[in-house]
């Protein structure tokens, strides 16, 4: 199975930081990389696919980038509905599998 | 609009099985694979099973392989997952999400919740 580790598990920013979370794959993946976002108790929401494709109605304040093992996800100028816990997730091949999450507070 | 709404969920012992279902809306359900997605009270996002758009392939995540089956009813418009042989490690909020590029997903529904506990 491919292991996806993300960093850093939590992070503190504020209201108009830049901010990037990592996400590396333990073998290629091309480009089959997705990222989510999750507020608590709700459902997770689709940002990007493909590595860098946003989904339909993402803010472009959000960026993906990355091909093969390494992958970034990057929030240009933080709003306050920004904080929430994301995930990346790898869908080159079965089982698909998701990164353990990246928590984001306000600082 | 795109909607998916699941049920089925509820407390159940070990052992015993469970039916889920998503019922799908504001599109062509026949067109796109879907997926069934845990997650685990305080835990991060588990992939559980995918089916193809025709029903043709399906795979699992070996933590449930054997002991969840996916199928669906492109007539009646019906995602299911059927759970049998339940774990306490298979309590958790199960989601269906649509496929968009072989593995990749766009829309999610709003979980239901599967308790395994005596």
């Amino acid at each position: 199975d491919i292991q996806m580790t993300q960093s850093p598990s939590s992070l503190s920013a504020s209201v108009g930081d830049r901010v990037t979370i990592t996400c590396r794959a333990s073998q290629g993946i091309s480009n089959y990389l997705a990222w989510f976002q999750q507020k608590p108790g709700k459902a997770p929401k689709s940002l990007i696919y493909a590595a860098s494709t946003l989904q339909s109605g993402v803010p472009s304040r959000f960026s993906g980038s990355g091909s093969g093992t390494d992958f970034t996800l990057t929030i240009s100028s933080l709003q306050p509905e920004d904080f929430a816990t994301y995930y990346c997730q790898q869908y080159n091949s079965y089982p698909i599998t998701f990164g353990q999450g990246t928590r984001l507070d306000i600082k | 609009q795109v909607q998916l709404v699941e049920s089925g969920g509820g407390v159940v012992q070990p052992g015993r099985s469970l039916r889920l279902s998503c019922a799908p809306s504001g599109f062509t359900f026949g067109g796109y694979g879907m997926h069934w997605v845990r997650q685990a009270p305080g835990k991060g996002l588990e992939w559980v099973a995918v089916i193809w758009y025709d029903g043709s392939n399906k795979y699992y995540a070996d933590s449930v392989e054997g002991r969840f089956t996916i199928s669906r009813d492109n007539s009646k418009n019906t995602l299911s997952l059927q759970m049998n042989s339940l774990r306490a490690e298979d309590t958790a909020v199960y989601y269906c999400a649509r496929d968009i590029a072989s593995g990749s997903v766009d829309y999610w529904g709003q979980g239901t919740l599967v308790t395994v506990s005596s």
